[in-house]
């Protein structure tokens, strides 16, 4: 069956680093599109990066664009999320999500979610 | 850009009731729309995409209806599972959740 584990998660100070991986198991990771998405503590969902099937096309979320970079790997079967300049307003849970569609065009929903992992950013 | 609204923002509902959530659009996103239920602590799970279809494995109770701007979320008999958080999403541009509708129990 489909797996996402998400890892990378904790805490961290305003302005530092942080590598989200995202490690798929049970489909073809390298024939499906990926996504990033955040829940900060008690609010709704905000969609953050995706990167299609083969890693050529890359978009992310004005709040993120130019301080996230979204990579993956297929020969790992691992999506990335470079996080750099955080800030406390990026606390949230990250959860990885598969698109609900193969190959390219457009997305027809996330069909499979990992289990998130917390990210906060603190001094 | 494509804004995204749900109303109600909540509802309290019995066991049994029809439940009826509202999606709208800021403008024509087709039918790129999909439906999530979310329970406190777990991941979002797709229950309905491109509107109308229906995801694997999810009950027959939920439907999807609407095009362009305007779409609806229809849980027929409500059980006491579905009590949660429902949120419609956009992919006809780059992805967007709407704010979500807490369904609780009356």
């Amino acid at each position: 069956q489909v797996q996402l584990v998400e890892s990378g998660g904790g805490v961290v100070q305003p302005g530092r680093s942080l590598r989200l991986s995202c490690e798929a198991s049970g489909f073809t990771f390298s024939m499906y599109a990926m996504h990033w998405v955040r829940q900060a503590p008690g609010k709704g969902l905000e969609w953050v990066a995706i990167i299609s099937n083969d890693g050529t096309i890359k978009y992310s979320a004005d709040s993120v664009k130019g301080r996230f970079t979204i990579s993956r790997d297929n020969s790992r079967n691992t999506l990335y999320l470079q996080m750099n300049s955080l800030r406390p307003e990026d606390t949230a849970v990250f959860y990885c999500a598969r698109d609900n569609r193969m190959g390219h065009g457009y997305s027809y929903g996330f069909s499979n979610w990992g289990q998130g992992t917390l990210v906060t950013v603190s001094s | 850009d494509i804004q995204m609204t749900q109303s109600p923002s909540s509802l309290s509902a019995s066991v049994g009731d029809r439940v009826t959530i509202t999606c709208r659009a800021s403008q024509t996103i087709s039918n790129y729309l999909s439906w999530y239920q979310q329970k406190p602590g777990k991941a979002p799970k797709l229950l309905i995409y491109l509107a109308s279809s229906l995801q694997s494995g999810v009950p027959s109770r939920f439907s999807g209806s609407g095009s362009g701007t305007d779409f609806t979320l229809t849980i027929s008999s409500l059980q006491p599972e579905d009590f949660a958080t429902y949120y419609c999403q956009q992919t006809y541009t780059t992805p967007l959740f709407g704010p979500g509708t807490k369904v609780d129990i009356k």
